[in-house]
């Protein structure tokens, strides 16, 4: 069975950084792009960005490119996000997402396991 | 950046009703599109795949059409654990893009 557990949000002054993991199991880690998804409250879905299944590529929303950065351990079965120079409209829940497809866009990929996501907010 | 316009943002129907829901796309993006659905307080789950192709397990009242800039996501006969926001996403290229969603209510 596919688990995806997101460590590390809370609450963070604006202007400031946090760093967001996820533990994968129940596949092959290695084989699959991964996603980080955040909904604000009461808000919609916003894709944030992905990772190929070798850090070859990845790719930003416009809202978070030049604060944010993902990588992947695939030694590790770990995915994660350094979030820097925060924003109080960086508050939402953030999902750590797998991929059907090793790329992240294409013809082939589409999101088919989600964690439970762990909330971020930022706030003074 | 691709924009994909999702239509109705929210809809009143009642169960056995036939609903239909529209995205747009900015400029063409093949069939590289998928349907989610989300109920309050759950992560969101996937119906549809490559624009017309049923995920496994989901009940076939629902239906996927289009390709190129318009998208729709049909339920046939609208059931009670069918009230939920569903949500289009574009992944053909970067960035991927969500639509705004469109609230499913009971009339």
């Amino acid at each position: 069975e596919v688990r995806l557990v997101e460590y590390g949000g809370g609450l963070v002054q604006p202007g400031g950084s946090l760093r967001l993991s996820c533990a994968a199991s129940g596949f092959t880690f290695d084989d699959y792009a991964m996603h980080w998804v955040r909904q604000a409250p009461g808000k919609g879905l916003e894709w944030v960005s992905g990772i190929s299944w070798n850090s070859g590529d990845s790719g930003y929303a416009d809202s978070v490119k030049g604060r944010f950065t993902i990588s992947r351990d695939n030694a590790k079965n770990s995915l994660y996000v350094q979030m820097n120079s925060l924003r109080p409209e960086d508050t939402a829940l953030y999902y750590c997402v797998k991929d059907i497809s090793p790329y992240c866009y294409g013809s082939g990929p589409g999101f088919d396991s989600w964690g439970q996501g762990t909330l971020v907010t930022v706030s003074s | 950046d691709i924009q994909m316009t999702q239509s109705p943002s929210s809809l009143s129907a009642s169960v056995g009703d036939r609903v239909t829901i529209t995205c747009r796309a900015s400029q063409g993006i093949r069939n590289d599109l998928g349907w989610y659905q989300q109920k309050p307080g759950k992560a969101p789950k996937r119906l549809i795949y490559g624009a017309s192709s049923l995920q496994n397990r989901v009940p076939s009242r629902f239906s996927g059409s289009g390709s190129g800039t318009e998208f729709t996501l049909t339920i046939s006969s609208l059931q009670p654990e069918d009230f939920a926001t569903y949500y289009c996403l574009q992944h053909n290229t970067y960035p991927l893009m969500f639509g705004q969603g469109t609230k499913v209510e009971i009339k």
